[in-house]
C-alpha cells in the first residue's frame, strides 16, 4: 500500500523569500507524484507531476519539486513567494495496480506574510 | 470549454437521511472520480466510474453509491447519513482513468453538514 506524509502542517513564510514544502511517500512500487494546491473555498488544481525521467519538475506559477528515490520524497519549492500563493497544498501518490487514484498527504497551510 | 461542475454549494442534511450529490464532467471527458474531503485531512477516494462502469473503489462503505450517465455526468449518493459524513466532496473529472495519461481537473466541492 502506499501512504504519503506530510509532516509541517502549517508554514508560515514572508513574501518574496523562499518556501520549500515537504512529501514523503511509502510505496513497494514504481510511484506517480504530484503536487495539487487548494484556494479558499475552490477545488484542487495541479502544481506539477512527476512521472518518470528528470527528477527536477517544474510546474506552474514558478513552483518545482525534486523526486528523490533514495529518500522518498518530493519537496515542493519556489525561490519567491508571493501573497497570492497563500493557499493549501497538497502531495499526492498514484502507483501500481491503483494508478486510478490519488492518495492524499494530509497537506500543508501556507501563509505567506507581508 | 466549461469545467467540472458540482451542485450543490452547500446542504444541510439530519442524520439517518440520504443525500446525492451532483457532478457534470468537463467538456469531453468520460471519467469521474469522487473524494471525501473531511475538515483538515487531505481528500480520500470514494469511487471512479469510467464509461459509465465503477472502475475502482476506496475504503467506503456500501452505503456510499453512485452513477455515471450516458453523458458522463455523474452522481454520489449516500444513505443512512452518519455525522462522521459531515465533509467537503470533490469530483474530478479527466479523459481516462488512468493518472499517469491524463490530468484531473476538480470541480469546486460540495460542503455537507449532518446534523
Amino acid at each position: 500500500a502506499q501512504s504519503v506524509t506530510q509532516l509541517d502542517s502549517q508554514v508560515p513564510v514572508f513574501e518574496e523569500a523562499p518556501v520549500e514544502l515537504r512529501c514523503n511517500y511509502s510505496s513497494s512500487v514504481s510511484v506517480y507524484l504530484f503536487w495539487y494546491v487548494q484556494y479558499p473555498n475552490q477545488g484542487l488544481q495541479l502544481l506539477l507531476k512527476y512521472l518518470s525521467g528528470s527528477t527536477l519538475v517544474k510546474g506552474i506559477n514558478g513552483f518545482e519539486a525534486e523526486f528523490n528515490k533514495s529518500q522518498t520524497s518530493f519537496h515542493l519549492r519556489k525561490p519567491s513567494v508571493h501573497i497570492s500563493d497563500t493557499a493549501e497544498y497538497f502531495c499526492a501518490v498514484s502507483a501500481g495496480s491503483g494508478t486510478y487514484k490519488y492518495i492524499f498527504g494530509t497537506g500543508t497551510r501556507l501563509k505567506v506574510l507581508a | 470549454e466549461t469545467g467540472v461542475t458540482q451542485s450543490p454549494t452547500h446542504l444541510i442534511k439530519t442524520r439517518g437521511q440520504q443525500v446525492t450529490l451532483r457532478c457534470s464532467s468537463q467538456s469531453g471527458h468520460n471519467t469521474v472520480s469522487w473524494y471525501q474531503q473531511a475538515l483538515g485531512q487531505g481528500p480520500q477516494f470514494i469511487f471512479q466510474y469510467y464509461r459509465e462502469e465503477e472502475n475502482g473503489r476506496g475504503n467506503f462503505p456500501p452505503r456510499f453509491s453512485g452513477l455515471q450517465f450516458p453523458n458522463y455526468s455523474s452522481e454520489l449518493n449516500v444513505n443512512a447519513l452518519e455525522l462522521d459524513d459531515s465533509a467537503l466532496y470533490l469530483c474530478a473529472s479527466s479523459l481516462g482513468p488512468s493518472t499517469q495519461n491524463t490530468e484531473a481537473f476538480f470541480g469546486q466541492g460540495t460542503r455537507l453538514t449532518v446534523v
